[in-house]
């Protein structure tokens, strides 16, 4: 079983639609993270969600909403998609918030805005 | 504020060479540390992490890195690099705001020649 799946793998779209990309874990943590990599491999994380609850919101365009229904679940749902929002959106968790937790990524959705 | 610099961003090595991966740091407070690897098409895994617990630090694979708080470095070292060690390698700092928040460096892509 994957511990971080997230779905779709692959996303291409044009310019100005609106997207959604699911994230689901089944490790029991209380914290789920999205991340943003881009073309040159740079990770910054966006968001972050402890049992539900938004606890990281970095400086992102409010065109990205993320949505947490439970604490398994972390959904990023992205309006008028740009071309500079292309890249690789890692989701990950963690068993609590905390400086030193270890944290768990999914496989990445490769979104491309054409 | 929390930031990673990662010496180099592409290193080379020949199989069974002794890997040598770079991470300085910049903290204000006495910093929790991370080696992710990402292999390609795949989401980060965690190599080890530093939580003050000891200085040298045995991960995964053969990995290991030793905190240097006089030279603010947590360099990453394999005594023998095998073919399948080749990846991107991200060194992180945790936020100490206890958020979970992961400030990463930029990655150095380790190959290894034959």
């Amino acid at each position: 079983d994957t511990a971080v799946s997230q779905t779709p793998k692959y996303l291409v779209t044009q310019m100005g639609n609106d997207k959604s990309i699911k994230c689901e874990q089944n490790l029991g943590h209380d914290t789920m993270y999205w991340y943003k990599q881009d073309s040159k491999k740079f990770l910054k994380i966006m968001f972050s969600y402890n049992n539900k609850e938004l606890i990281i919101n970095e400086t992102v365009p409010n065109r990205f909403s993320p949505k947490s229904p439970d604490k398994a679940h972390l959904n990023l749902h992205i309006n008028s998609l740009e071309l500079g929002d292309s890249a690789v959106y890692f989701c990950a968790s963690s068993q609590q918030t905390g400086t030193y937790n270890e944290q768990f990524f999914g496989p990445g959705t490769r979104l491309t805005v054409l | 504020a929390q930031s990673v610099t990662q010496l180099g961003s592409h290193v080379s090595v020949s199989e069974g060479a002794l890997v040598l991966l770079r991470c300085n740091y910049s903290s204000s407070v006495p910093p929790y540390l991370f080696w992710y690897v990402q292999y390609p098409n795949q989401g980060l895994q965690l190599l080890l992490k530093y939580t003050s617990a000891a200085t040298l630090v045995k991960g995964i694979n053969g990995f290991e890195a030793e905190f240097k708080k006089s030279e603010t470095s947590f360099h990453l070292t394999k005594p023998s690099a095998h073919m399948s060690d080749a990846a991107e390698y991200f060194c992180a700092v945790s936020d100490p705001g206890n958020t979970g928040k992961l400030i990463f460096g930029q990655g150095t892509t380790l190959q290894v020649k034959p």
